[in-house]
């Protein structure tokens, strides 16, 4: 079974600097893709940032950058230069392509980190 | 009109009442999901779509009822439902089901309240 750890309930990051957000996930599967989403108390969810299983760089995205350690099965965000619209709820997910039908993903979230941005 | 829309936003019914969700998205995706998403809980898969066709349901009680008329609309009809059914339910769709990994598009979600 797949699985998606995130250890932080919620962070607190001054403005203007970088916070990590941790997630770890768990599975035997050689390919998959990892996600971060963010979701505003609007309540729709945004993606921010993708990593594939096989990429060897590190994926970023503006101020967003994941650290990929694939032998440590960790995707850990990073946030640079914090701004206050950040303040968020923050999701790490994980994405297995199903064969079949087509070909669909099948998406597990993790539960989610509180960021707060400080002014 | 752009993205995933949702109606209601906002939903209340009885345990005996029938409602339904809609969701539509203007993206040309092939594939849409509803989730449901409950306090201090990760978010949670009910069903899968793609090209219309049912794809997965993961273990949703019969309660929950899904209709996808085509890839633009995506139902969750709802019927008899308990209090602990009280959640957001998101509806998302994506591209190119089969061609890669790529990342959804959610809609704003209805608050659903079960009474």
């Amino acid at each position: 079974a797949q699985k998606i750890t995130q250890t932080q309930p919620g962070m607190f990051v001054q403005e203007k600097e970088a916070v990590t957000l941790d997630c770890t996930y768990d599975t035997s599967d050689q390919s998959y893709g990892l996600f971060w989403y963010k979701q505003p108390s609007s309540g729709e969810m945004i993606f921010l940032i993708y990593q594939g299983s096989y990429d060897e760089q590190n994926a970023t995205e503006g101020r967003y950058s994941l650290n990929f350690q694939k032998a440590r099965k960790s995707a850990n965000l990073v946030i640079s230069a914090s701004q206050l619209g950040d303040s968020a709820m923050y999701f790490c997910a994980m994405s297995f392509l199903k064969r079949g039908s087509g070909g669909y993903q099948k998406v597990t979230f993790g539960t989610g980190t509180k960021l707060q941005v400080i002014p | 009109e752009t993205g995933v829309t949702q109606t209601p936003r906002h939903l209340v019914m009885g345990m005996t009442n029938k409602k339904s969700l809609k969701c539509e998205q203007h993206l040309g995706h092939n594939a849409m999901y509803w989730y449901k998403q409950s306090a201090k809980k990760p978010l949670e898969l009910m069903f899968v779509y793609n090209f219309k066709e049912q794809t997965e349901n993961n273990s949703v009680p019969s309660r929950f009822s899904p209709e996808c008329p085509n890839s633009s609309h995506l139902f969750l009809h709802l019927h008899t439902l308990q209090p602990e059914d009280s959640a957001l339910y998101l509806c998302a769709s994506s591209p190119n089901e089969g061609a890669g990994y790529n990342e959804q598009f959610f809609g704003p979600g209805t608050r659903l309240t079960v009474l």
